[in-house]
């Protein structure tokens, strides 16, 4: 498709266990951002790349969140040890490049909603 | 009881009316920003930017008023339709980062 797809849409998932969320950018973007969406919340920042730069992870909020993103492309959000406040959306977006003023424009994606029981 | 947070600012308007969404932003240094439209259970959806350099821009029904010496931005749309209903963001960026901020939101209600 031409936009940002994340997958799962939605999981369910015991407390304790880890998660993985996928996202996969529009084409030929090389920025590619991590937020999380709590409900009725505003977007929280998790996790930014850009091209073959170390990730920007000042808004992890715990050791137990991980991401890495392949080949330029694909990002994976990993959340271990799973608790109850980790239920929210997470949404990943996705923008062309950071020189100029229309790469600036960020494209979001559906969001995977977790729940975390 | 209440729960904090759940209740977003709310804007209730006539189908046809003309909205005016107003956001409040922190960094003096940020140098561009974005409104987005976020309906009930999709992903936040790119409305229309404007940089620091300008202080107007219009799209389809809708301008941003940008006012760097109050740090206030604003979203207004033209004819207000059910279908505007959804919350809207705001976000900045800039001051050396490349990462947007956002602001908390403001619910739109359009009624019939």
């Amino acid at each position: 498709g031409a936009g940002v797809s994340q997958s799962p849409s939605n999981k369910v998932t015991e407390k304790g266990k880890d998660v993985e969320l996928r996202c996969d950018p529009i084409s030929g973007h090389t920025a590619l951002y991590w937020y999380r969406q709590s409900l009725g919340q505003g977007l929280e920042f998790l996790i930014y790349f850009q091209g073959n730069s170390a990730p920007d992870k000042s808004g992890l909020p715990s050791d137990r969140f991980s991401a890495e993103r392949t080949g330029g492309s694909v990002s994976t959000l990993t959340i271990q040890r799973t608790q109850q406040e980790d239920s929210a959306v997470y949404l990943c977006a996705s923008s062309p490049d950071r020189g100029s003023f229309s790469g600036n424009t960020i494209y979001f994606g559906e969001g995977s909603w977790l729940t975390v029981v | 009881g209440e729960s904090v947070g759940l209740h977003l600012p709310t804007l209730s308007v006539q189908e046809g009316d003309n909205s005016i969404i107003n956001c409040a932003y922190s960094n003096s240094a940020s140098d561009y920003f974005i409104w987005y439209k976020q309906e009930s259970g999709k992903g936040p959806q790119f409305i229309i930017d404007i940089r620091s350099n300008m202080d107007k821009r219009q799209g389809q029904r809708v301008t941003v008023l940008l006012n760097k010496t109050v740090k206030h931005l604003s979203l207004q749309i033209a004819a207000t339709q059910p279908g505007d209903s959804a919350v809207y963001f705001c976000a900045e960026k800039g001051g050396g980062s490349y990462i947007p901020t956002f602001g908390r939101g403001t619910s739109l209600i359009v009624h019939p």
